[in-house]
């Protein structure tokens, strides 16, 4: 199985800072045909989790301009620009390039 | 707009069987995978499978074979996931989604096994 590594943040973020979510697969997501297979959600507290990016960069409906998702076949970043209360939560990151479908563990986002 | 409604919360014992529905509404439900998620405190998101309700095809986790069954009705539009042997690994929270790209969740379903 692939496995999905995500680090815990080291501290709480400011609200307007910006903050930046790694997420390292065991094995690149990068697909023949040139996408790469990586979703980002956000499970708040309470809540079902939240698509945020699909397609490693590509946001979801309704997905604020502020989430934005970067990486290579590997390496993945979800950038969160100017941090609001309701982005506290729990982010995942997901591989769909082959079965089982994986996830990360989480990064908790907390605001100060 | 596109709505997964999952049936309540269960409370099991040990051994016993326990089925989860997962009814969708605002799209053409034969034509899209409904995938299956258990989360656990302190273990993450799981993928246990999917089914492509128009077909009956299933994908599963090798870890949930012999412990999930999943089943589609398409004249209700109702997603079914059956867990078999229930064990107190089992208890947590259940979550329909559909694909593409896991865009739309239902709001979980929560099984507690305990004698």
């Amino acid at each position: 199985d692939i496995v999905i590594t995500q680090d815990e943040l080291s501290n709480p973020v400011t609200s307007g800072e910006s903050v930046s979510i790694s997420c390292r697969s065991s094995k690149s997501l990068l697909y023949k045909d040139g996408k790469t297979y990586l979703n980002w959600f956000l499970q708040r507290p309470g809540q079902s989790p939240q698509l945020l990016i699909y397609l490693m960069s590509t946001r979801a409906s309704g997905v604020s301009d502020r989430f934005s998702g970067s990486g290579s076949g590997t390496d993945f970043t979800l950038e969160i620009s100017r941090v609001k209360a309701e982005d506290v939560g729990v982010y995942y990151c997901q591989q769909l390039v082959e079965y089982p479908r994986t996830f990360g563990g989480g990064t908790k986002l907390e605001i100060k | 707009q596109v709505q997964l409604q999952q049936s309540g919360a269960e409370l099991m014992k040990p051994g016993a069987s326990v089925k989860i529905s997962c009814k969708a509404t605002g799209y053409t439900f034969s034509s899209y995978w409904i995938e299956w998620v258990k989360q656990r405190p302190g273990h993450g998101l799981e993928w246990i499978g999917e089914i492509l309700p128009g077909s009956g095809s299933t994908n599963y986790n090798e870890k949930f074979k012999g412990k999930a069954t999943f089943t589609a009705d398409t004249s209700s539009n109702t997603a079914y996931m059956q867990l078999s042997s229930l064990t107190s690994e089992d208890s947590a929270v259940y979550y329909c989604a559909r694909e593409p790209w896991f865009a739309y969740w239902g709001q979980g379903t929560l099984v507690t096994v305990s004698a």
